[in-house]
This record gives structure tokens, C-alpha cells and sequence, in this order.
């Protein structure tokens, strides 16, 4: 079965710094999100994206992130210069976007700021 | 607003027996979906109800659906060890479906 991918599954920085997660999403699918969870807790909406532009966006996802689609394969999330509190896991997902549709999540990165 | 709370938050019980984990909304809503996640896992898909649709199965698993009461119960039955997971519902609000929003989730311990 075609899955959502994403690297790296486990990465630790320093805080202010940088950081790039990496999603491949199913191949034949047109939305694309974004999502976290902090240790325990919930599975919090980031972001969504369709036809090359963010659709909607929760409060979490300020001006510190941004996400991509830099090719057409795979779908990035950026978090410019990272919190301790940005420590969670997050999750790629992907849709197809039919009435119905089924959202796959990819394994999840694990982000930890230190 | 918060969508998806489920209810019990955790539930303990012997291997073959029932699981019933229930979750209620506020919005109205075009499809509900049940996700189980292992611990440090990712979501995996378990099964989606569509708003006009009551009830579906999926193997030992039974959802139902009541848009009156904003309420979705999944029942897993004849429990196994491997079911010890967190379960949750996540509804896309009706108007759109670009994005879906978790509940709080119900963690199921399946003792052997």
C-alpha cells in the first residue's frame, strides 16, 4: 500500500537554530498537512496545502514556519529558528482530496530542541 | 472550537473482551475518522464514516455514526494484545475538508 514518507524520523538542534522536515506524500494525492503532538498530548492541525499555496493554517504555525514544495515529490516544513516548546513529534500527512477522503500520516520526526 | 473528545480517556481490559471508545463533537461535520496510534508511532488509519452513513464495519471493527448527538462510538471486538494502542476521532468540519482536527484520545491497554 502506498504510505507517506518522512525523514528524518529523529533530530535534535540546538535552539535558534534551523530546522527542515522532510515529506514525501502519496503520489497521486493533491492536499498535503502538516501536524504535531507534543509528548502526551494531542494531535494538533498545523497546516494545509493544495495547489502550491497554504489553505489553512492554524494559530501554532506563526511566522516561524513555512512549508514548500520544492519539487514535485516532496513537501517540506521549515521552522526557522526553533523553541524548546517546538520539541514534538511531527506528522506529514496527505489526502487525495475526494469527498470521503481518507488523510494518511506518514511515521512521524521526531524534533527535539535542546 | 474543539472538535473530537473522546471518552473514556483510558480503558483497561482482558484480552477478548469488547473495547467501546466513544467520541462527541461540536461542529457539524462531513466525515469522522478513527485512528489507532502506538506509542512513539505514527497515525495509522482505522476506518471513516461518512455524515450520512450510521454505522460500518472493518473487521472487529464496528463504527457508528449519530449526527444528532454529534457522536461516534468505535467498538473493537474480541480484544488482542496488539490492540493495546491510543485510538482517536478526527472530524473534518462540514464546508470544507482541508483539514481534520483530533480529539483528545482514548488509550486502550488489552491485558493477555
Amino acid at each position: 500500500e502506498p504510505e507517506v514518507t518522512q525523514t528524518p524520523s529523529h533530530q535534535v538542534t540546538q535552539m535558534g537554530q534551523e530546522v527542515i522536515l522532510r515529506c514525501v506524500p502519496i503520489s497521486n494525492h493533491l492536499y498535503f498537512y502538516w501536524y504535531r503532538q507534543i509528548l502526551g498530548q494531542k494531535v494538533e492541525f498545523l497546516v494545509s496545502f493544495y495547489n502550491n499555496e497554504i489553505s489553512e493554517k492554524s494559530e501554532i504555525f506563526d511566522d516561524q514556519f513555512s512549508v514548500e514544495r520544492p519539487d514535485g515529490s516532496n513537501f517540506t516544513l521549515k521552522i526557522r529558528s526553533t523553541k524548546l516548546e517546538d520539541s514534538a513529534m511531527y506528522f506529514c500527512a496527505s489526502s487525495d482530496g475526494s469527498f470521503g477522503n481518507t488523510i494518511y500520516f506518514g511515521e512521524g520526526s521526531w524534533l527535539t530542541v535542546v | 472550537s474543539q472538535q473530537g473528545e473522546e471518552d473514556p480517556q483510558a480503558l483497561s481490559i482482558q484480552e477478548g473482551e469488547n473495547a467501546t471508545m466513544n467520541c462527541s463533537y461540536k461542529t457539524s461535520i462531513n466525515n469522522l475518522q478513527w485512528y489507532r496510534q502506538n506509542s512513539g508511532r505514527g497515525l495509522v488509519h482505522l476506518i471513516l464514516i461518512r455524515s450520512n452513513e450510521r454505522e460500518k464495519h472493518s473487521g472487529r471493527l464496528r463504527v457508528t455514526l449519530d449526527t444528532s448527538k454529534k457522536s461516534s462510538s468505535l467498538l473493537i471486538t474480541a480484544s488482542r494484545a496488539a490492540d493495546t494502542a491510543s485510538y482517536f476521532c478526527a472530524t473534518d468540519a462540514s464546508g470544507g475538508y482541508q483539514k481534520v482536527t483530533f480529539g483528545t484520545g482514548t488509550k486502550l491497554q488489552v491485558i493477555p
